[in-house]
C-alpha cells in the first residue's frame, strides 16, 4: 500500500525567504503527484500536478519537482510571503486511487 | 465557475441515525471521490467513482455506502453513524487528474 509522508510537519520562516517542503512515498509505480494548499476550514486547492514522464513544474512563485525513482518529491516557495502561510499538501495518484501525505504547516512571518 | 458543492456544511447528528452528505460538481468529470481528514492522519480515501453507475472502495470504506447515478452527483452515505466517524468529510472530482475539492462537511456524530 502506497505511504506518503511529508516533513517537516511544521515550519516557520520570515518574510521573503525561499524555502522547501519535503514529500516521499513508498511505491514508485505512480502516474501523477499534485500539490495542494489547505487554508483553515476550507477545502484543498491544487497548486501544481507533475505526472510521472515529468521532472518538474513551474507556477508563479512555486516550483515543483519530482523524483520518481527515489520516492521524492519537493516543492519550492521563492520569496515567502505571509499569504502563502496555510498547510500544503502531497497527493500520489496510484492505480485508481489517490493517497495523501499529513501535510505540512507553513507559517511566514511578516 | 467551475466548482464541487457539498451539503450540509455541518452536522451534528446522533449514533444510528442514516444520515447523507451530498456532493455535486459542475465540470463534468468523470472521476470523483470521498475523503475524509482527520488529525494525525490526513485525507484516506473513502469511495471513488471512475463513471457513472461504477463505484470501488477506497481506504476506509467500512461503514460507507455511495452512489453514483447522474455524472454531476455522488453523494455519501452513512446507515448507522457511529462515534468514531466523527471528522472531516470533502468530495472531490478530477479531470486530467487534477483534483477539485469541495469546501468540506463537518460531521459530529454524539
Amino acid at each position: 500500500k502506497q505511504e506518503v509522508t511529508q516533513i517537516p510537519a511544521a515550519l516557520s520562516v520570515p518574510e521573503g525567504e525561499n524555502l522547501v517542503l519535503n514529500c516521499s512515498f513508498t511505491d514508485s509505480a505512480i502516474y501523477n503527484l499534485q500539490w495542494f494548499r489547505q487554508d483553515p476550514g476550507k477545502g484543498l486547492t491544487s497548486l501544481l500536478l507533475i505526472q510521472s514522464s515529468q521532472r518538474e513544474q513551474t507556477s508563479g512563485r512555486l516550483n515543483a519537482s519530482l523524483d520518481k525513482s527515489s520516492g521524492r518529491s519537493t516543492l519550492y516557495i521563492a520569496a515567502s510571503q505571509p499569504g502563502d502561510s496555510a498547510t500544503y499538501l502531497c497527493a500520489v495518484a496510484t492505480g485508481n486511487q489517490f493517497y495523501f501525505g499529513t501535510g505540512t504547516s507553513l507559517t511566514v512571518i511578516p | 465557475e467551475a466548482q464541487v458543492t457539498q451539503n450540509p456544511r455541518y452536522l451534528i447528528t446522533v449514533t444510528g441515525k442514516k444520515l447523507t452528505v451530498t456532493c455535486s460538481q459542475n465540470m463534468n468529470h468523470e472521476y470523483m471521490s470521498w475523503y475524509r481528514q482527520d488529525p494525525g492522519l490526513g485525507l484516506r480515501q473513502i469511495y471513488y467513482s471512475m463513471n457513472v453507475e461504477v463505484t470501488d472502495k477506497g481506504d476506509v470504506p467500512e461503514g460507507y455506502k455511495v452512489s453514483r447515478k447522474e455524472k454531476r452527483n455522488f453523494p455519501l452515505i452513512l446507515e448507522s453513524p457511529s462515534p468514531n466517524q466523527t471528522s472531516l468529510y470533502f468530495c472531490a472530482s478530477s479531470l486530467a487528474d487534477r483534483s477539485y475539492f469541495g469546501p468540506g462537511t463537518r460531521l459530529t456524530v454524539l
